[in-house]
This record gives C-alpha cells, structure tokens and sequence, in this order.
C-alpha cells in the first residue's frame, strides 16, 4: 500500500540554522501539507501546497518558512533561522483531491537547542 | 469558524470492556468528519471518516462512530478494547468554507488499557 514518507525521522539543531525537512507524498495525489505538533499540544496547520503554489498558509507559517516542490516527488518544508519554539514533530501529509482525508507521514521530530 | 472539542484528554478502561471517546463539533455547514489514531512514536493513521453518507461509521480494528447532527457529536466507540488500542486519538473536521479542506484538530484523548 502506498505511503508518505518523511526524512530524517530525528533532526537536531542549533538555534539560527536552516533545516529542510522531507516528504515523498503518494504518487498521485495533488494536495500537500505540513503539520506541526509541540510536544503536549494540539496538531497544527501549517501550510497547503497545490499546484506548485500555496494555497493557504496559517499565522504560524511566517517569512521563517517555506516549502518547495523541486521535482515530482518531494516536498519539502525549510525553515531558515530555527528557534527554540520550533521544536515539535512535523508532519506532512498528502491527498489524491479535496475534500478528502489526509494521509500522514510517520513524522519528523525537530529539536533544537 | 469550525472546532472539534474532545470532552476527555484522558480515558482509562480494562481489556475487554467497551471504548467510548467523547467529540463534538461546531460546524455552519454540514460536515466532514474524521478519527485519527497515534501510536507512541508512530504517524497519525486514519481510523474513519463521516462524510454525510451513513451517519454510523465503520472503520478499521473494530472503531465506529456515530454522526448525530442533533447533538453535534461523532463519538468513538468500540464494544471490545484490546491492549492495543492504547494510543492517542484525535477527532478532526474539514472546514469546508477553506476549499483546500486543512484538517482541524481536536487536543486528542489518551486512551490507555489495563489487563
């Protein structure tokens, strides 16, 4: 059965640098997204991505972030200067067309110290 | 706006016994629904959906959940509980106003199960 995927599972970094986090959604589906979760909170938007664009975008998603569709597999997500608060599992997630249910990646806990 | 409140961040019952997980929802138009499940250390896996088909829903490992627009709730239930269901469930709601359909999530309810 086809999946996301997500790499690396595990990131560690300092404050003030640049991650890039990764995301292999479904082959054929069309929407892509990220998600956040601090440890102990609740599951939180992002960003929607469709046809090479964003499509929407929360308050949390400022001018740190970004997310980039390079070739017709990945989706990534960049935050550029990380801060002590962006610690939390991302997650990205994918799906064939909307509305519909999201399929999830294992995520990728970000730690940063 | 649309929200998903889950009544309990905490639900403990024996191996055997029935499951109930609590969620109401607040929504202008009719909505679509969703359980999802979280696993210690694992991604977040779709249990089932309510999209205004049948108002009970069957999903996987013998979860359903019943839609009843009279009371705003789609609560979780599961005659049996076996140890493995201990996990983090989250009852989550499409806006559908947004049209790219940004899941909204509730704060989940911790479902923990004694021998």
């Amino acid at each position: 059965e086809p999946e996301v995927t997500q790499t690396p599972s595990h990131q560690v970094t300092q404050m003030g640098q640049e991650v890039i986090l990764r995301c292999v959604p479904i082959s054929n589906h069309l929407y892509f997204y990220w998600y956040r979760q601090i440890l102990g909170q609740k599951v939180e938007f992002l960003v929607s991505f469709y046809n090479n664009e964003i499509s929407e975008k929360s308050e949390i998603f400022d001018d740190q972030f970004s997310v980039e569709r390079p070739d017709g597999s990945n989706f990534t997500l960049k935050i550029r200067s990380t801060k002590l608060e962006d610690s939390a599992m991302y997650f990205c997630a994918s799906t064939p067309t909307a509305p519909y249910e999201q399929y999830f990646g294992p995520g990728t806990r970000l730690t940063v110290t | 706006a649309q929200s998903v409140t889950q009544l309990d961040s905490h639900v403990s019952v024996s191996e055997g016994t029935p499951v109930l997980l609590r969620c109401n929802y607040s929504s202008s138009y009719s909505p679509s629904l969703f359980w999802y499940v979280q696993h210690p250390n694992k991604g977040l896996q779709l249990l089932l959906k309510y999209t205004s088909a049948a108002t009970l829903v069957k999903g996987i490992n013998g979860f359903e959940a019943e839609f009843k627009k009279s009371e705003t709730s789609f609560h979780l239930t599961k005659p049996s509980a076996h140890m493995s269901d201990a996990a983090e469930y989250f009852c989550v709601v499409i806006p559908l106003s947004g049209g790219y359909n940004k899941l909204i999530f509730g704060a989940g309810t911790r479902l923990a199960v004694h021998p």
